[in-house]
């Protein structure tokens, strides 16, 4: 059965420094989708992708935020300057449509120092 | 802001019970209800996606029941079994999904 893939599983890096979280999307899916995790909290959603561009995004996605798909495969989330708070479970999703099942990767762990 | 709550948080059943547990959302532009089932260092596999009031879905040991009016919807499992245990959250979908905090269920043999 197809996957959503996710890497890095697990990524630490410095406060400051730019991180790039990658995602291969199932290739007849349509919307894609960021959500994060902080720890024993619920996740929450980030971003939504559909048609090449950002069709909705919550507060947390502000300017150190940004989504590409740069060729047609990947899904990319890329955080410009890390911040602690940043630090959580970051999962995508992609679905064939609205109100299909979004089918899930396993996460990238983001730990920043 | 959107709300979704689910309870119980956590629950504890014996090989062979039945269980069941609530998800409540907003009753107001209703579009679908998702249910996933989360086993750690796994990803959320959907279960469910339901979108009428009155809504019955079934996988196996597992159903769902939704409405949309009142705004809720029960998920049941008839006879638990140990492998069935992981956190089953709820989302409420508008053009991206609401989590709620999800229950986690442990089933011992």
């Amino acid at each position: 059965e197809p996957e959503v893939t996710q890497t890095p599983s697990h990524q630490v890096t410095q406060m400051g420094q730019e991180v790039i979280l990658r995602c291969v999307p199932i290739s007849n899916h349509l919307y894609f989708y960021w959500y994060r995790q902080i720890l024993g909290q619920k996740v929450e959603f980030l971003v939504s992708f559909y048609n090449n561009e950002i069709s909705e995004k919550s507060e947390i996605f502000d300017d150190q935020f940004s989504v590409e798909r740069p060729d047609g495969s990947n899904f990319t989330l890329k955080i410009r300057s890390t911040k602690l708070e940043d630090s959580a479970m970051y999962f995508c999703a992609s679905s064939v449509r609205r109100a299909q099942p979004q089918h899930f990767g396993d996460g990238t762990r983001l730990s920043i120092l | 802001i959107l709300n979704v709550e689910q309870s119980p948080q956590s629950l504890h059943v014996q090989e062979g019970d039945s269980t069941n547990f609530t998800c409540s959302f907003p009753s107001s532009n209703f579009y679908a209800l998702h249910w996933y089932r989360w086993e750690t260092a796994k990803s959320p596999e959907a279960l469910f996606v339901m979108t009428l009031n009155g809504d019955e879905k079934k996988k196996g040991r597992i159903s769902a029941t939704l409405n949309t009016k009142e705004g809720y919807s029960y998920l049941y499992i008839k006879g638990s079994q140990p492998e069935d245990s992981a956190t089953y959250l709820c989302a409420f979908n508008t053009d991206k999904l609401i989590f709620g905090t999800g229950t986690r269920l442990q089933v011992f043999p």
